[in-house]
């Protein structure tokens, strides 16, 4: 069965310092892969998407950058991180043109 | 995509069914009507989906009108564990866009003992 990781669980980070959020799926090849935030108390935001490797789709203009080094590897990266950058962080995964999307235990992110 | 409509909240009772509603008056003929739900602290779960007609699994029932502008989750058993904000999004059949899925507020449900 396929299974997707996502790590950090949470982390605290300084405003300006570097971020990396990497998430993983096993169990399956060649799947759509995409990037959520959730601000406090709001809906979900995409941020990005990727239907294969290198692919990289931006949703919204923003401080964050997104790779896909690997078939099964998504990550989500920064220069300098925001106060704004704090949420949880949430990756999925879908195959094909109908399939449902699944998604990780997300990572909480604090940018003090 | 098209837009849906939710309640921001409701109550339901421990043991009873909980029917909670969604509006998508613009739906496409090729969107699906899919069901999310997010525990607190968690990642969205995945409940249901279906195009026209009728569908039901382990978790819940779907309920799509035949005009498709509407629609209603049934968890026919609520347990204080099904209390989550359920999300109804309509998607795009469209491989080029990747099938995101576009969130909306959603119904914040609390079963009460």
């Amino acid at each position: 069965s396929q299974t997707i990781h996502q790590w950090p669980a949470t982390l605290v980070q300084p405003v300006g310092s570097p971020l990396s959020l990497e998430c993983t799926v096993e169990g399956t090849s060649n799947p759509n892969l995409y990037w959520y935030r959730q601000a406090a108390g709001r809906g979900l935001q995409l941020l990005f998407y990727s239907v294969g490797i290198g692919q990289i789709s931006s949703e919204v203009p923003q401080n964050l950058s997104a790779s896909r080094p690997q078939d099964r590897q998504f990550i989500l990266s920064s220069k300098k991180l925001l106060l704004s950058d704090s949420g949880f962080y949430l990756c999925a995964w879908n195959l094909a043109a109908f399939g449902t999307q699944y998604f990780g235990p997300g990572t909480r992110l604090l940018v003090l | 995509d098209a837009k849906t409509t939710q309640p921001p909240s409701m109550d339901c009772a421990e043991g009873r069914a909980a029917n909670l509603p969604c509006n998508h008056s613009t739906i496409s003929g090729n969107e699906y009507v899919y069901w999310y739900r997010q525990i607190h602290s968690q990642g969205p779960q995945y409940i249901i989906h279906g195009l026209k007609n009728n569908e039901t699994n382990e978790m819940a029932s779907l309920i799509i009108t035949e005009d498709r502008k509407s629609s209603t989750l049934i968890l026919p058993h609520a347990t204080l564990r099904d209390t989550a904000v359920y999300y109804c999004i309509v998607r795009v059949a469209n491989q080029a866009a990747g099938n995101k899925l576009t969130f909306g507020g959603g119904t914040r449900v609390l079963v009460k003992p």
